[in-house]
């Protein structure tokens, strides 16, 4: 069965520190892509980053950093330097990829970036 | 840009009543999707929809029912609303097909329903 395992619910920072958020997940399928989203308190979830099985290059953007190792399964989101905007939950999700794109989601992480 | 939007940010109902939640995309995406969030289970699939007229049941469908006449809108319904409803209903759109937005589910701000 396919699972996202999220174990921090929640993690508070002071700002300017950096803070790791950790992904486990668990698939039978070879093929399959990894996903973080980020949930303001607006509560809309907006994508940050898709990841495919056949690429283990990390990726930076910004301050965002994601750590992909198959080895381990996990798929774990840093953010460098966090500002009070980081604030929100944090999502990480697997799908299958096949033609449904069905998404199962972690429990979330909530991320406090206090001033 | 991909704009998913859900008709009602807060709605308050009263139990048994018979309630709908609409989701409008406006990318063309074939599949759209319904999930509930609550605190502690992040998010549940309830149903999703591969085309107009087809639905398929997620993992929490017991008490809902869906809708997808026309290619753009998702409706979820909830024939006779209960309590244990109350939740944040998220709906999302995706396109299949290839390219780099193949897969990635696009989001609606949600809707916080309360049933009293």
């Amino acid at each position: 069965a396919q699972k996202v395992t999220q174990a921090q619910t929640e993690i508070s920072v002071v700002e300017k520190e950096d803070v790791t958020l950790d992904c486990v997940y668990e698939t039978r399928d070879t093929t399959y892509y990894l996903f973080w989203y980020k949930q303001p308190p607006s509560g809309e979830l907006v994508f940050l980053i898709r990841r495919n099985s056949f690429d283990e290059q990390n990726e930076i953007s910004g301050r965002y950093s994601w750590n992909f190792q198959k080895s381990t399964s996990s798929f774990n989101f840093t953010i460098t330097a966090s500002q009070v905007v980081d604030s929100a939950v944090y999502f990480c999700a697997l799908s299958e990829g096949g033609a449904t794109n069905k998404l199962i989601f972690g429990t979330g992480t909530l991320l406090a970036v206090q001033p | 840009d991909v704009k998913v939007t859900q008709s009602s940010r807060y709605l308050v109902k009263r139990t048994g009543e018979k309630v709908f939640l609409e989701c409008v995309q406006d990318m063309d995406h074939e599949n759209m999707f319904w999930y509930r969030q609550d605190p502690g289970l992040g998010l549940r699939l309830i149903y999703f929809s591969y085309d107009v007229k087809m639905k398929e049941k997620g993992d929490i469908p017991e008490g809902y029912s869906v809708s997808r006449e026309k290619k753009e809108r998702f409706s979820l319904i909830l024939e006779s609303a209960s309590t244990n409803q109350t939740s944040m209903y998220l709906c999302a759109s995706t396109r299949i097909g290839q390219g780099n937005s193949k897969n990635i589910q696009y989001f609606g701000a949600g809707t916080r329903l309360s049933v009293l």
